[in-house]
């Protein structure tokens, strides 16, 4: 069973950031988060991890929050080709041990 | 750039034949899965395998086999294909440890058993 959760939808405007929550209340010690999206009849893309301290890379930010039960995937400026279902996944302990589960996600659609 | 490759995206095959999905890594990946995704359940991991000739169960083996004979390579085997098995087969890889998470997918194998 998933042990996130997020809202199933969301809209954003073209140009805009589009900011998808993550609830993760039962993470613990040294878990992390894990963000994926998947484009339609495209697989699964990697898009980035945190652990406690806010995270940036080329595709988007992630903001944790200080208790660590929350989290929130940024792509600053939205583009047509980040509509997509997007994954949060975890908490995964560092041992790279545990199989990801992919829940039902929060289809992002940008809006022209 | 990182690839993983599929043998084919679309499969039609019946009921009761041997199917091979082929799945090649060029990432030199120890980690390689297998998952299916079917519309309403996510995806679900089937088999994967930690290094050459060795294979674990994931959620659901029932009805499919898998083979590693080389690091770059991870067969997935329906012995008997039937309508159940209809669905969207994902391959990925990734390296060990920590970045076992990173896990890099290919572009699927839609896979039709009629």
């Amino acid at each position: 069973d998933a042990k996130t959760t997020q809202p199933p939808s969301m809209d954003c405007a073209e140009g805009r950031a589009a900011n998808l929550p993550c609830n993760h209340s039962t993470i613990s010690g040294n878990e992390y988060v894990y963000w994926y999206r998947q484009i339609h009849s495209q697989g699964p893309q990697y898009i980035i991890h945190g652990l406690k301290n806010n995270e940036t890379n080329e595709m988007a930010s992630l903001i944790i929050t200080e208790d660590r039960k929350s989290s929130t995937l940024i792509l600053p400026h939205a583009t047509l080709r980040d509509t997509a279902v997007y994954y949060c996944i975890g908490p995964l302990e560092n041992f790279g041990n545990e199989k990801l589960t992919f829940g039902t996600g929060t289809r992002l659609t940008i809006i022209p | 750039d990182v690839k993983v490759t599929q043998s084919s995206r679309y499969l039609v095959k019946r009921t009761g034949e041997k199917v091979f999905l082929e799945c090649v890594q060029d990432m030199d990946h120890e980690n390689m899965f297998w998952y299916r995704q079917d519309p309403g359940l996510g995806l679900r991991l089937i088999y994967f395998s930690y290094d050459v000739k060795m294979k674990e169960k994931g959620d659901i083996p029932e009805g499919y086999s898998v083979s590693r004979e080389k690091k770059e390579r991870f067969s997935l085997i329906l012995e008997s294909a039937s309508t159940n098995q209809t669905s969207m087969y994902l391959c990925a890889s990734s390296s060990p440890g920590l970045r076992a998470y990173e896990q890099y997918f290919g572009p699927g194998t839609r896979l039709t058993v009629t």
